[in-house]
């Protein structure tokens, strides 16, 4: 069974930092991209970043650039987002959700979200 | 970057009706789009992969239509669990784009 845990959310103040962790199990982690997808109270989805089956490229939404990194622990099976000089419009509730394997999909399975709030 | 606009953002409607959410593209994504579902509080659903292709699981009323710009989800016969907020999104770039969402709400 495919299952993504979160972990990492919780209450930050503006300009702080945050690692969120996402463990994956039940498929073969290697050759999934991944990405982190995002969602803000009462609004919808936005994904935040990408990254492909062997962590060589990785891809943000602007207003994240600069600030976030995604990366993967293949060895793991763990994907994490690290999340610097945050802004109360990043919080959300932050999923992760298995990409593109080649199979003409993405997004078919997600985690449960996990909730960042930045404020004062 | 590419911008995916739905229609209507909001649609009442009764059980047994048939329902149909139109998704635009700014720019030719072929069949890349994907359709999801989601419940308040609950991750999204993939309902519908490559513009038509229904995912595993997934009731057959739900059907997908379109490609290059233009794209439509249908449900054929509404169900009561059907009432939530579907998404469409783009896949054809190393980027993702979501739509805005259409709250599919009871008449």
């Amino acid at each position: 069974e495919v299952q993504l845990v979160e972990s990492g959310g919780t209450l930050v103040q503006p300009g702080g930092s945050l690692r969120l962790s996402c463990a994956a199990s039940g498929f073969t982690f290697t050759t999934y991209s991944m990405s982190w997808v995002r969602q803000a109270p009462g609004r919808g989805l936005e994904w935040v970043a990408g990254i492909n089956a062997d962590g060589s490229k990785k891809s943000y939404v602007d207003s994240v650039r600069g600030r976030f990194t995604i990366s993967r622990d293949n060895a793991k099976n763990s994907l994490d987002l690290h999340m610097n000089s945050l802004r109360a419009e990043d919080t959300a509730v932050y999923y992760c959700a298995r990409d593109w394997g080649g199979y003409e999909r993405n997004f078919d399975y997600w985690g449960q979200g996990t909730l960042v709030t930045v404020s004062s | 970057d590419i911008q995916m606009t739905q229609s209507p953002s909001t649609l009442s409607a009764s059980v047994g009706d048939r329902v149909t959410i139109s998704c635009r593209a700014s720019q030719s994504i072929s069949s890349w789009l994907a359709w999801f579902q989601q419940k308040p509080g609950k991750a999204p659903k993939l309902l519908i992969y490559k513009a038509s292709s229904l995912e595993s699981g997934v009731p057959s009323r739900f059907s997908g239509s379109g490609s290059g710009t233009e794209f439509t989800l249908t449900i054929s016969s509404l169900q009561p669990d059907d009432f939530a907020t579907y998404y469409c999104q783009d896949y054809s770039s190393y980027s993702r784009t979501f739509g805005q969402g259409t709250k599919v709400e009871i008449k």
